[in-house]
């Protein structure tokens, strides 16, 4: 069965990085286009990255780009999300996606919180 | 553009259908996807390639599409459909993802 688990909610302080996990059961992330999505609090979803399956290309949402890197571990079927320079608007739950013609696959989401 | 515009909120009956719009310039030329995210859960693809559904999702939801609008209609509507629905197309061919603001669905 197909499964994406994420790594538990992080608090981290303006200024800090995060990095977040997705561990892929059921599949193998060298096949898919792998995404990470969030949602602020009383927002709509927004795209962030994403990372294709040869590893040789990742896009970046423009309000990401130099502070957003996704990167993948074959080893262990893991993709990461990580975001450096944190501010209270990046306070959100990020999810990360299987791509299938649309976000078919989703992980249970990370509350990432920023506060001081 | 890659905008895409839905109604904030709608409201049906139980019983009754729901249709909930997903307006954009670029719908003529991309597929539409829709997500359902009930409170506190994961979200879930109901619909992809404008009217295709996964399996598990029930035959009540439907998708169509005319010109620039999209539509999500969901027929016989029930309590537990009660959820936050959102449109995605893509962006141009680098699998960059855009959304809809998202349109509540009430359940009276």
């Amino acid at each position: 069965q197909v499964h994406l688990v994420q790594s538990g909610a992080e608090v981290k302080r303006p200024g800090a990085s995060v990095k977040l996990s997705c561990k892929a059961s059921g599949f193998f992330l060298i096949n898919y286009h792998m995404h990470w999505l969030r949602r602020a609090p009383g927002q709509g979803f927004e795209w962030v990255g994403c990372i294709n399956p040869n590893e040789e290309h990742r896009s970046y949402a423009g309000k990401f780009q130099g502070r957003l890197r996704v990167t993948r571990d074959t080893s262990t079927n893991t993709v990461y999300m990580e975001l450096s320079s944190l501010t209270s608007e990046d306070t959100a739950i990020y999810y990360c996606a299987r791509e299938e013609s649309a976000f078919a696959v989703w992980g249970q989401g990370t509350l990432v919180t920023v506060s001081s | 553009s890659y905008e895409l515009t839905q109604p904030p909120s709608v409201s049906v009956s139980p019983g009754q259908t729901a249709r909930i719009t997903c307006s954009g310039d670029a719908l003529p030329d991309q597929y539409v996807s829709w997500y359902q995210q009930k409170p506190g859960q994961t979200p879930v693809m109901v619909l992809y390639k404008d009217s295709e559904r996964p399996s598990g999702i029930p035959e009540r939801f439907s998708g169509s599409k005319s010109g620039i609008t999209a539509t999500l209609a969901i027929s016989r509507v029930e309590a537990g459909d009660e959820a936050d629905y959102y449109c995605q197309v893509w962006h141009d061919s680098d699998h960059r993802g855009v959304f809809g603001g998202g349109t509540k669905l009430t359940v009276l």
